[in-house]
């Protein structure tokens, strides 16, 4: 099993939908959580970043870490189709361990007009 | 610079041949990662440097890898006897610090191994 687990797709959806990404994960030490996203042939930017449990909003990008179930989520709101990309969870364990930033495959999403 | 340098950004060589790849962290940065990403996959880590020194250089896959950071800010990415296997996008990221944990991506190096 890999540490971080996430869906590869393809997640195709029309213009203005929600959209709702999710990694699971095993290691427990795991306490930084951050969505990149990447468009083709470029490097991933970060999006979002969240620290332990609970809820982060920017704009209309929401991500979620809930710990007791190894589960996080990145929702878009009023989709667009420059949301198109490739979205990866990627995170990392607590300071004093490894510096290592550990990724899901990403999720390939499009967004039709 | 405003953000992570990575030269070249494709990079075609025959197997067997001997490839380095360089990367310039945002200015002022002092952890430097080096990160690979085949097609289809997320990236997996290489190699960590904090200043000068490899903190960790766990995901270097074999001794054929090698990194280096002499003065604490260009890193370069050496790769001897390339191998088909090695075919990939090379990414490097910087972040402020140590206690930072937000990194920052350069935009990738494609190798392809012929």
């Amino acid at each position: 099993q890999k540490e971080v687990e996430q869906d590869p797709g393809p997640l195709s959806v029309p213009e203005g939908a929600i959209v709702s990404l999710n990694c699971t994960y095993s290691n427990s030490a795991f306490q930084y959580f951050m969505w990149y996203r990447q468009y083709s042939r470029k490097g991933p930017e970060l999006l979002m970043y969240t620290y332990s449990s609970g809820n982060k909003e920017d704009g209309r990008f929401t991500a979620q870490v809930d710990k007791s179930s190894k589960y996080i989520s990145l929702f878009i709101r009023d989709s667009q189709p420059s949301d198109s990309a490739t979205y990866l969870c990627a995170m990392k364990g607590s300071q004093g361990g490894s510096e290592k930033l550990v990724f899901g495959k990403g999720t390939k999403l499009t967004v039709n007009p | 610079g405003a953000g992570v340098s990575q030269t070249p950004s494709n990079k075609v060589t025959e197997k067997g041949k001997y490839v380095e790849l360089r990367c310039d962290p945002i200015s002022g940065h002092t952890a430097l990662y080096w990160y690979r990403q085949s097609l289809g996959q997320g990236p997996e880590f290489l190699i960590y440097f904090q200043g000068t020194g490899a903190a960790d250089d766990s995901g270097l896959p074999n001794d054929r890898f090698f990194a280096v950071r002499p003065e604490g800010s260009v890193s370069t990415l050496k790769i001897q006897r390339t191998e088909r296997g090695d075919s990939a996008v090379y990414l490097c990221a910087s972040s402020l610090n140590r206690e930072s944990r937000l990194a920052f991506f350069g935009q990738g190096t494609r190798l392809t191994v012929v």
